[in-house]
């Protein structure tokens, strides 16, 4: 069966640090860019980040630019989202997402998301 | 506010046909960046809808059809169903931004 599963999700401190973990299978996961797209409760959907299938480039929102990190281990076929600096913003579901391509990147699987909550 | 801006709601009685607007810019749709469709059912992760503008990805209707033109797109719905009722979203990339962006998000209530 083709389908993500993410983990990792929890209660974090503002100014802690979280990594996600993106599972991914049914899909030859090394052939693919990758990408984390977030839901703050109640809002709408979020680019985060993205892995390019030929693993050459990485891309991040303005909003976590710095603070975020995005990397992939295709031997485990998983991805993942090293999450630093954490602000009561960065509340959300945090989907993992295939990504396929025309003339821009679209995400054609979506996991069930795992829920960051920012808070003290 | 959204780069791409998408009306907040809309709402239909069954039967009916919807129309969702996506309207952006130079620098994303009217670039000729594609824009692509997602529906989010209550509670549940988003899911592919309409990719490339005007594709739809096997086992979608043919009741969802988009198109898209100069710095606009517009998702259509027709013989619409009860479930049906649930957020949409466009989406596509912006060479100003570097970015892939997602439309506000439209809730379509079926009456």
């Amino acid at each position: 069966e083709v389908q993500l599963l993410e983990s990792g999700g929890g209660l974090v401190q503002p100014g802690g640090s979280r990594r996600l973990s993106c599972a991914a299978s049914g899909f030859t996961f090394s052939t693919y860019a990758m990408s984390w797209v977030r839901q703050a409760p109640g809002k709408g959907l979020e680019w985060v980040s993205g892995f390019s299938g030929s693993g050459t480039g990485t891309y991040y929102a303005d909003s976590v630019k710095g603070r975020f990190t995005i990397s992939r281990d295709n031997s485990k076929n998983t991805l993942y989202l090293q999450m630093n600096s954490l602000r009561a913003e960065d509340t959300a579901v945090y989907y993992c997402v295939k990504v396929s391509v025309t003339t821009s990147w679209y995400f054609d699987l979506w996991g069930r998301g795992t829920l960051i909550t920012v808070s003290s | 506010q959204s780069v791409l801006t998408q009306p907040p709601s809309v709402s239909g009685a069954p039967g009916q046909r919807v129309t969702i607007s996506c309207t952006g810019s130079s620098s994303n749709i009217g670039a000729g960046y594609d824009v692509h469709w997602y529906q989010q059912l209550p509670g549940t992760a988003p899911k592919l809808l309409i990719y490339g503008n005007s594709n739809r990805p096997s086992g979608v209707p043919d009741r969802f059809s988009s198109s898209k033109s100069g710095t606009s797109a517009s998702l259509a719905i027709t013989g619409l169903q009860a479930e049906d009722e649930a957020d949409y979203y466009c989406q596509s990339y912006d060479s100003s931004l570097s970015a892939w962006l997602f439309g506000g998000g439209t809730k379509l209530t079926v009456l």
